[in-house]
């Protein structure tokens, strides 16, 4: 069974400060690998996608990946009170890509 | 205005009744994906379309069918013979072309309550 796995949370933060939330995955064949955001009671939003080894910057958010040890985290950096949500990590299920894994999300909170 | 849409965003049905979830995007994306998700589940796959009159099953598609006549509908149908359907269903699509990565993009989604 292919797994991905994320801290529930909650990950609390102050304001300005950086938000790391992490993510590993079990299969070594997975190739793209996403962030999505989800406020309470809304659907997931993409924020950041990433294919490649090492980072990508995006704004205040930064993704790392390391297929080396499947691990792939998200940075947020200036945390802000409106970043407070729940953080969801996807990678593909297969070599098509014809599916997404996702985790079960982390709590985000950022207070002001 | 390009999108996905749901409707309704809440529909309350009777146990026992078939209900049918409408997903429409104008993206122009060849796949389409229906998810289920329960609190402290995470998204699960129910089925999924590559092209038109073509669909496969996800990890729990027992209880559900759904349809592709038209590259920008993929309606779902929750059937009586799902045993647990109250839950918060997203549809999602995504381009299939040699320069994406198979990114999906969700609709607002519906929550579905059956008593």
């Amino acid at each position: 069974q292919k797994e991905v796995e994320q801290n529930s949370g909650p990950l609390s933060v102050p304001e300005g400060a950086i938000a790391s939330l992490n993510c590993t995955y079990s299969d070594r064949g997975s190739q793209s690998f996403f962030w999505y955001r989800q406020y309470s009671g809304k659907s997931p939003e993409l924020i950041m996608f990433i294919y490649s080894n090492g980072d990508k910057e995006d704004g205040r958010f930064t993704a790392q990946l390391n297929k080396a040890s499947q691990y792939v985290s998200l940075l947020i950096r200036d945390s802000q009170p409106s970043d407070s949500a729940t953080y969801l990590c996807a990678v593909t299920a297969n070599q098509a890509g014809t599916a997404l894994i996702f985790g079960k999300g982390t709590t985000l909170s950022v207070s002001s | 205005d390009g999108g996905i849409t749901q409707s309704p965003k809440y529909l309350f049905r009777k146990e026992g009744q078939n209900v049918t979830l409408s997903c429409e995007q104008n993206l122009n994306h060849d796949a389409m994906y229906w998810y289920r998700q329960d609190p402290g589940q995470g998204l699960r796959l129910i089925y999924y379309s590559q092209i038109v009159n073509d669909f496969q099953k996800g990890d729990i598609a027992e209880g559900y069918s759904v349809s592709r006549e038209k590259k920008e509908s993929f309606p779902l149908t929750v059937t009586s013979a799902q045993k647990n359907p109250t839950a918060f269903y997203l549809c999602a699509s995504s381009p299939r072309t040699s320069g994406s990565r198979y990114e999906q993009y969700f609709g607002p989604g519906t929550r579905l309550t059956v008593t």
